[in-house]
């Protein structure tokens, strides 16, 4: 079974810090790798996407990558409270097929 | 633009009803999916249509029937539903199969099953 895994948190940090959050992934043939935040009640927004090794930085946002060690991270730096929400790491090991893990919950503290 | 959209917004609807929710997208994107995400759960892959064709059925009971009716329009046609089946449809759209293959969500739709 493919699978891609995420500590459920909740991740608490305070407003101004960097919020780290993690994935692993099983399928070492995967290509593609992405974030999306999901407010309560609301649909999954893309906020990355990384498809080489290293580090991609968007804004306050950074998505790192690792292949060899199966894992994809996104920072957030300077967080905010409306940076609160669940985080979904999704991995696209084949060609039409996108694998979520079960997010994790980020809160930011004022 | 990344505007996936998506009718009606809510949606109740008996045992014994039919309806039908809609997708649109205006990106060009020749790959359009269906997702059911019940509360505190990621999206769950429900259909892919790819080239308008019909490429991954996720076993999906035939209460859930597909359509997709050009590039930019995919329909979920709904009948006989359990209470189960309350949740949040998604609809998602992507360039296609290669890379890149970012996946745009639109805002969903709250169906709640009497």
């Amino acid at each position: 079974q493919k699978e891609v895994e995420q500590n459920s948190g909740p991740l608490s940090v305070p407003e101004g810090a960097i919020a780290s959050l993690n994935c692993t992934y099983s399928d070492r043939g995967s290509q593609s790798f992405f974030w999306y935040r999901q407010y309560s009640g609301k649909s999954p927004e893309l906020i990355m996407s990384i498809y080489s090794n290293g580090d991609k930085e968007d804004g306050r946002f950074t998505a790192q990558l690792n292949k060899a060690s199966q894992y994809v991270s996104l920072l957030i730096r300077d967080s905010q409270p409306s940076d609160s929400a669940t985080y979904l790491c999704a991995v696209k090991p084949g060609t039409y097929k996108y694998i979520f893990g079960t997010g994790t919950r980020l809160k930011v503290l004022a | 633009d990344t505007e996936v959209t998506q009718t009606p917004k809510h949606l109740v609807m008996g045992m014994t009803n039919k309806k039908s929710l809609k997708c649109e997208q205006h990106m060009g994107h020749r790959a359009m999916y269906w997702y059911k995400q019940k509360a505190k759960k990621p999206p769950e892959l429900m259909f892919v249509y790819s080239y308008e064709k019909l490429s991954i059925n996720e076993s999906v009971p035939s209460r859930f029937s597909p359509e997709c009716p050009n590039s930019s329009l995919l329909n979920l046609h709904l009948h006989a539903l359990q209470p189960e089946d309350s949740a949040l449809y998604l609809c998602a759209s992507s360039q296609g199969g290669g890379t890149p293959s970012e996946q745009y969500f639109g805002p969903g739709t709250r169906l709640t099953v009497t």
